[in-house]
């Protein structure tokens, strides 16, 4: 059972290069969610889904987009790489609504020269 | 609003010291949910505990126990005799606002750093 599986594990994009970073979940779970790390800030989160087909903003979304076409995958699409995209950026699911633990992936480091 | 505050950034401690990190809460929900995350210096983020708001019993699992006081807004987090391999990042964290029905949004404190010396 992989459980969640982000790809790539690091990456390097120059200003205004676009990228998706890539998530998919194996348990069948219907809530999903990305979130980016900077140092000494905690996580935030950047949009979340509630099932296929639905996706909303979080805290940070500026700057990026996701779509939900199946219960299994999440893509985080960035447009226009900026260095204040520079982060590590996790992808997590759960099983249901009502404060399930959030099952993370390994995570996506990502670099904006 | 929904917050979470874990005001010690960094500690440092010498193996089998024990150990407490502190995480205060707000929150608007009469029931809720808290969470204890560690992050090693892999980095992936594992699921330490989960704890219901109306149970203020301590847990305890093997050298970790939380403490949870409703009354101080605190769900703190104590290591017993410590060790190397405790050395992490340590999150609190705490559903935030409903979407839907769903209130699995947590947000997250800024998280404490602990090296643990041998």
């Amino acid at each position: 059972n992989a459980g969640v599986t982000q790809t790539p594990k690091f990456r390097i994009l120059k200003i205004g290069q676009s990228m998706t970073l890539q998530c998919a979940q194996d348990m069948n779970h219907n809530y999903m969610y990305w979130y980016r790390q900077d140092p000494g800030m905690g996580l935030k989160l950047i949009y979340y889904s509630v099932g296929a087909g639905i996706t909303d903003k979080g805290e940070v979304p500026n700057g990026y987009n996701v779509s939900r076409s199946t219960t299994e995958d999440f893509p985080l699409r960035l447009e226009l790489a900026a260095p204040s995209q520079t982060s590590v950026y996790f992808c997590a699911s759960s099983y249901q609504e009502g404060n399930s633990p959030l099952h993370f992936g390994n995570g996506t480091r990502l670099t904006v020269t | 609003a929904q917050k979470v505050t874990q005001a010690q950034t960094e500690i440092s401690v010498v193996e089998k010291e024990d150990v407490t990190l502190d995480c205060v809460y707000e929150t608007r929900d009469t029931t809720y949910y808290l969470f204890w995350y560690k992050q090693p210096p892999s980095g992936e983020l594992v699921f330490l505990i989960r704890r219901n708001s109306f149970d203020e019993q301590n847990e305890i699992s093997g050298r970790y126990s939380w403490n949870f006081q409703k009354s101080t807004s605190s769900f703190n987090f104590t290591i017993t005799a410590s060790q190397v391999v405790d050395s992490a990042v340590y999150f609190c964290a705490l559903p935030g606002a409903s979407f839907g029905g769903a209130t699995n949004k947590l947000i997250f404190g800024t998280g404490t750093l602990l090296a643990v010396q041998p």
